[in-house]
């Protein structure tokens, strides 16, 4: 059974800062890997992608890797601003018949002015 | 293209009834993903429908049921509401491209209060 792991559960930073958010899986046969960002009493918002077959995916200042072998991935967040905080959800898509997510507890990140 | 619309947007209930929810896919999209969120148990996913039938569920009760129409719009049911079913739902739709998976997109979703 596949679950998913965030670490920090919870971060607060300067504003300006590079900082990294991190995923981990327990199972490597996924289709690939998702990073949301979600506002307070919002839906989701899709902000990568990454296929199974890739390393890294890039978004004006976001980037997220994956290293599958080792059922990690990460988001790297460039000179955050404060239109930044949010919550910051990391799921995977197993290898099993149709669509579906299994997500992460999440990361709730807060950028100081 | 608009995206994908779920009605209501709030609902409040009272425990023993049950609630209806609807989800309108983005057009052209053919599944259908509903997702349950309380702060205790995160995002988990309960089904997903496709050309009407059911693919994949969740370990959720039996009382959680959903079905798709021909239109691809699909509801969800909540029979005999219990307190810990106060919850974001989300629907999900995905496109009807070739392949094992395709990306999901999210709707704003139905806030359930039972009270």
């Amino acid at each position: 059974k596949q679950e998913v792991t965030q670490i920090p559960a919870a971060l607060s930073v300067p504003e300006g800062e590079n900082l990294v958010l991190n995923c981990s899986f327990t199972d490597s046969a996924i289709y690939n890997l998702q990073w949301f960002r979600q506002d307070p009493g919002k839906g989701l918002t899709s902000l990568l992608l990454i296929q199974s077959s890739q390393r890294e995916q890039t978004s004006g200042r976001l980037n997220a890797s994956l290293d599958k072998s080792s059922g990690r991935s990460t988001l790297y967040i460039a000179a955050s601003q404060p239109g930044d905080s949010a919550t910051y959800l990391c799921a995977a898509a197993p290898m099993e018949y149709g669509n579906k997510l299994v997500f992460g507890a999440g990361t709730i990140l807060r950028v100081k002015s | 293209k608009a995206g994908v619309t779920q009605t209501p947007r709030y609902l409040i209930k009272t425990r023993g009834q049950q609630v209806t929810l609807s989800c309108s896919p983005i057009s052209g999209h053919r599944s259908v993903s509903w997702y349950q969120q309380t702060p205790g148990q995160g995002l988990q996913f309960l089904f997903e429908y496709f050309s009407e039938t059911q693919r994949n569920k969740g370990n959720f009760p039996g009382r959680f049921s959903g079905r798709q129409f021909s239109n691809s719009r699909s509801e969800m049911n909540v029979s005999t509401l219990e307190l810990g079913d106060s919850a974001l739902y989300l629907c999900a739709s995905s496109p009807p491209l070739a392949g094992a998976y395709n990306e999901q997109f999210f709707g704003p979703g139905t806030r359930l209060t039972v009270l």
